[in-house]
Order: structure tokens, then C-alpha cells, then sequence
């Protein structure tokens, strides 16, 4: 049988369509988010951050939106590309230290 | 610029032994470093918050004395797994910060497996 924990979501995309993958966090003291996006057997990597006194934020490609009333995050990406299969993780701050609380996570898939 | 890398890449063991990872960051010195667990299919889990010349913080759950880390210098963390056993088989990652913003830099990552 399945277990718990073992299947992340999937989002399965065609080459070109927009993706989006959304987020829920936990802390509503939190002020500042980051996506991640995190390729097999490799560490994560930086996509776009922000901030909780924004609700968007573009970078190339992506843009995040932050709603802070229902705590939720999504990570839009245009125009997807092959190269964008992957993992992708919303993280926010988990109050003093900087430390970071990890969401469970996002299987992008982009066929051809 | 802001590179963290780890070694080793990948490490297989006997139950029993001890097994040593290490995270340097390459070109900028790390106030703070995190050590992350995930296991397949998972998220990244938070284990310990180090910071240079005190001891780790760990979190709840992670027992200080089986997974041992060390942050001796502003560019290198340890991670020791004491008596590993196959149920520490997991994905390490370490981040870093530079103690300028809120953004961690991120290793590519330590596979260890435990026989």
C-alpha cells in the first residue's frame, strides 16, 4: 500500500503553457519567503524571494505572489521550458536565526 | 559568487561507523550554517543551526549526540554521523549565510547510504 509522505503532488505541463504552483505556510509571523526549485540529486536553488510588506514580486520569467490573509504563496512561471521539471519548494522564515521552514513540495512536469 | 559546496557527494557505510560531511563555503565567509535532512519524495527537514565558534542549536527531534556538527571556522561546518545505522540513509544538505540579508546559499548535497 502507499505511505504517508511518499507522493508529492505533480503538476504536469505542456511546453510553453503558463505554470502555476502554490503554497500554503504555516507561520503567520513570517516575513520573507523564498521559491526554491530543486532538481534530482541536487541541492535547491534560488528562484525569487519576497517579503511580507509586498504581495508580488517579477524576476525573469517568475513571479510570486504573497497573500498574506489566507497565507498563501504561488510561484507563476511563463512560458514553461523542459529545463523547468523539477522540484519546486516554498520556504519562509522561521521567526530569529534566519532558519527556514520548508513546504512539503511540487513535481513540475513539462512535456514536449 | 556565493558558493557552498559539500563533500563528500556521496558516502556508503556499514551500520556502526561514523561518517563525516563536510560544507565549505568558496568565496564569502558564513556567519551561520544549516544542516537540512530529506529523505526520498520529501521536503528538506531542518536539523541543526551552527554558528562560528558556539555550539549547533538543534531542532526537535535531532539528537545532538548522534549527529555531531562543528563550525570551528567562518568558511567550514561538519556534520558527523555517529554510529550510523540504515535509517540515517538520507539526502544532507547544508546552506550558509553571509550574515548580509536573509538569503542562504545552498550545497549541492550529500548522499549517504548506510548498510
Amino acid at each position: 500500500g502507499e505511505s504517508v509522505g511518499l507522493h508529492l503532488p505533480t503538476l504536469s505541463v505542456q511546453e510553453g503553457d503558463n505554470s502555476i504552483i502554490n503554497c500554503a505556510y504555516s507561520n503567520s509571523a513570517s516575513d520573507y519567503f523564498i521559491w526554491y526549485k530543486q532538481e534530482s540529486g541536487k541541492g535547491p536553488q534560488f528562484i525569487i524571494d519576497i517579503r511580507s510588506n509586498m504581495d508580488k514580486r517579477q524576476g525573469q520569467r517568475v513571479t510570486v505572489l504573497l497573500n498574506k490573509t489566507v497565507k498563501h504563496l504561488s510561484l507563476q512561471i511563463a512560458a514553461t521550458q523542459p529545463g523547468d521539471s523539477a522540484v519546486y519548494f516554498c520556504a519562509e522564515n522561521k521567526g530569529s536565526g534566519y532558519a527556514l521552514n520548508f513546504g512539503k513540495g511540487t513535481s513540475l512536469l513539462v512535456t514536449p | 559568487g556565493a558558493v557552498v559546496s559539500q563533500h563528500p557527494s556521496w558516502v556508503i557505510c556499514k551500520s556502526g561507523t561514523s561518517v563525516k560531511i563536510e560544507c565549505r563555503s568558496l568565496d564569502f565567509q558564513a556567519t551561520t550554517m544549516f544542516w537540512y535532512r530529506q529523505f526520498p519524495k520529501q521536503s528538506l527537514m531542518l536539523m541543526a543551526t551552527s554558528n562560528e565558534g558556539s555550539k549547533a542549536t538543534y531542532e526537535q527531534g535531532v539528537e545532538k549526540d548522534k549527529f555531531l556538527i562543528n563550525h570551528a571556522s567562518l568558511t567550514l561546518s561538519t556534520l558527523t554521523v555517529t554510529s550510523a545505522h540504515p535509517e540515517d540513509s538520507s539526502f544532507y544538505i547544508c546552506s550558509a549565510r553571509t550574515g548580509v540579508g536573509d538569503e542562504q546559499f545552498f550545497g549541492p548535497g550529500t548522499r549517504l547510504t548506510v548498510l
